[in-house]
């Protein structure tokens, strides 16, 4: 089983729609929670933390379930300019050091 | 410069040579990252490297495969007897790691090595 598991869609939708994206990690060991956005040919660049008690940035909502470890992202009234690929992150927290595990993304296309 | 830095950006080679492919990080992150991305396919993890811990060499596809960080900083990816199948975008990534429970904030990702075997 893969340490972090996401959808890879792609997910198209029409602008102004809603779309969520889930995705899964195995270790419960792991304890800060991000996600990355990467437009196509450029390298990821972070969108937001994940907080436990749920964040909110604009359009954009992050949530943590630790019990079923899972974390999503919502993102309201969708524009042309959030298509992109969306990565899930993980650090986990091993001997001091915290490594991060990225999923390999959920392509999300927002058609006009 | 302020960010993570790659060279070359692009590389053609030709099927069996060696390649360097190089990483300069953000002056002072302590940790520093490998992925390999293939044509429409997600990051796919190389090697970890943190502080002067031993690195984490798990996802080094073959021994064709070597990467060293040298003082703690500027890391070399080696690939040797490049194969097609190395084709791909290689990216490196920096941070910072305080320790400790939830020491890490964000990586910061170079822009890719393009490497082409024909």
């Amino acid at each position: 089983r893969k340490e972090v598991e996401q959808d890879p869609g792609p997910f198209n939708v029409p602008e102004g729609a809603t779309v969520a994206f889930n995705c899964t990690y195995s270790n419960s060991a792991s304890q800060s929670f991000f996600w990355y956005r990467q437009d196509c040919r450029k390298e990821p660049k972070l969108l937001m933390s994940v907080y436990s008690s749920g964040n909110e940035d604009g359009r954009f909502t992050a949530q943590l379930n630790r019990a079923s470890q899972y974390i999503s992202l919502l993102i309201r009234d969708s524009k042309l300019s959030d298509s992109a690929t969306y990565l899930c992150v993980v650090a986990l927290y091993c001997g001091a050091t915290n490594k991060l595990i990225f999923g390999t993304g959920t392509l999300l296309a927002v058609q006009p | 410069g302020a960010g993570v830095s790659q060279s070359p950006s692009n590389k053609v080679t030709e099927k069996g040579k060696d390649v360097e492919l190089r990483c300069d990080p953000i002056s002072g992150h302590t940790a520093l990252y490998w992925y390999r991305q293939s044509l429409g396919q997600g990051l796919e993890f190389l090697i970890y490297f943190q502080g002067n811990s031993a690195p984490d060499k798990s996802g080094l596809p073959s021994d064709r495969f070597s990467a060293e960080r040298t003082g703690g900083s500027v890391s070399t990816l080696t690939i040797q007897r490049t194969q097609q199948e190395d084709s791909a975008v290689y990216l490196c990534a920096s941070s910072t790691d305080r320790g400790g429970v939830g020491g890490v904030t964000e990586a910061f990702f170079g822009q890719g090595t393009r490497l082409t075997v024909v």
